[in-house]
């Protein structure tokens, strides 16, 4: 398996614009977490999905953060409009259970 | 309110020598820990867990101690390598979340 694939890996953009990131999962597995890991905060935990169904998105800092996992094989996130403060390294991670395994990080530049 | 603490923010061993990094957790409800280590550009990888009923889990070079009454868990490794320098995260999970809540993590550099 090819493990968790993250898109893109790096995204530089202006404050204001729409950012999207991107998550393929492992497949069959039923839980789906997005994190977002900086300096002052270390790694939070934004929202997580079983089996497609948003099950808690208290950790997302604003309306101007959403995700949707329209299929058991794709996620995305989306932060509408950008903001400089949203600069980080977001994390998907899939999970089968208690262990979960992370994607390789999108390292997003709002300037 | 951090439930999940990793005090220490850096260590830094000799090659050969034992890495001891540490975590101390505040929910007596979690039951469920795990190490993850984490390489730069990289997203972290599991790397051993401890369940609330042992006190110790051993892998090769890593052993995690658990001590519930203490609430406080260490990652032991030995001997260190240069190999094992990396960001090491400690989480926590309980029967009633399906939720990780991790520490801040510790970097660990392994010198020669």
């Amino acid at each position: 398996d090819a493990g968790v694939i993250q898109s893109p890996r790096h995204e530089v953009t202006e404050m204001g614009q729409e950012v999207t990131l991107r998550c393929k999962p492992i497949s069959g597995h039923d839980y789906l977490f997005w994190y977002r890991q900086t300096m002052m905060r270390g790694l939070e935990l934004l929202i997580y999905f079983n089996n497609n169904v948003p099950i808690d998105d208290s950790g997302m800092p604003e309306d101007r953060f959403s995700a949707k996992m329209p299929n058991a094989s794709f996620s995305t996130l989306k932060i509408q409009p950008s903001e400089p403060r949203d600069s980080a390294v977001y994390f998907c991670a899939s999970s089968p259970s208690s262990e979960q395994y992370f994607g390789p990080g999108t390292r997003l530049t709002v300037t | 309110d951090q439930q999940v603490k990793q005090n220490s923010p850096s260590l830094s061993v000799q090659e050969g020598r034992i890495s001891i990094l540490n975590c101390d957790y505040t929910n007596s409800m979690f039951d469920y820990f795990l190490w993850y280590k984490k390489y730069p550009a990289e997203g972290p990888t599991f790397l051993i867990s401890i369940s609330s009923i042992k006190d110790k889990n051993e892998d090769g070079r890593f052993t995690v101690f658990l001590n519930k009454s203490a609430k406080h868990l260490s990652l032991h490794i030995v001997p260190s390598q240069p190999g094992d320098s990396a960001v090491y995260f400690c989480a926590a999970t309980g029967l009633n979340t399906d939720k990780l809540i991790f520490g801040t993590g510790t970097r660990l550099q392994v010198f020669p």
